[in-house]
């Protein structure tokens, strides 16, 4: 498609639980990125995939975070054992590179918001 | 790590007048930086991008200037219009990451 497209909009899960959240990139876009916004306007990075294969992973959590790029599928962002500070807002974006030596921008989406309860 | 700072969190203009937004940064000096758009409740959106030797670089109502030595960005919307009111984010990559800042808050006043 032409934008990125989150989903779902808004996750609310108790402490504990599992939340996945999805994120379809652009098509023909090879770079996708995760972000979390958790206050008003600080982005975070988590995680960065060349289609289906891990490019930077250093914002990631070691535990509990996990996320994947298959082919033919929306690319995924986990939480498992969620807790209350993973509230926040998880943007995606893709691109049409890594950012490295590179002027191509980041197309995001709208983010789906995370309430843990 | 690369630490970026946004002048003034929130920053009011009246209509017509020429908003100023500025970010600085640590460390080494990026190949680009990127400036975005963010609207309440939506993903940032990409405005313009200025290259490490570019001075500045123009768009419409919009400039972007870049100084390496002062490793500041000055962001200007000329002729501000209500429609501009958002959160303004300067991004720039170093390496494999973006690193965002934590953006002004433009208000234009009608």
């Amino acid at each position: 498609g032409e934008e990125v497209a989150q989903t779902p909009k808004h996750l609310v899960r108790g402490e504990g639980q599992k939340a996945k959240l999805y994120c379809a990139p652009i098509k023909g876009h090879s770079y996708v990125f995760w972000y979390q916004q958790v206050l008003k306007n600080e982005f975070k990075f988590l995680i960065s995939f060349q289609n289906e294969n891990v490019f930077d992973e250093t914002g990631m959590p070691k535990e509990r975070f996990s996320a994947k790029c298959l082919p033919n599928s929306p690319c995924s962002l986990e939480i498992q054992a969620t807790k209350l500070e993973d509230s926040a807002v998880y943007f995606c974006a893709s691109s049409q590179s890594s950012g490295h030596d590179s002027n191509q921008p980041q197309h995001f989406g709208d983010g789906t918001r995370l309430s843990i309860l | 790590s690369q630490k970026i700072e946004q002048n003034s969190e929130a920053l009011n203009i009246q209509e017509g007048k020429t908003a100023t937004l500025t970010c600085n940064y640590t460390n080494y000096s990026p190949a680009y930086l990127q400036w975005y758009r963010q609207d309440p409740g939506r993903g940032p959106v990409f405005l313009l991008l200025i290259r490490e030797n570019e001075k500045e670089k123009r768009k419409e109502r919009l400039k972007v200037t870049f100084d390496t030595t002062l490793k500041q960005s000055l962001f200007h919307i000329t002729a501000s219009q209500p429609a501009d009111s958002a959160t303004y984010l300067c991004a720039l990559n170093t390496g494999n990451q973006f690193y965002f800042g934590t953006g002004t808050s433009l208000t234009v006043i009608p």
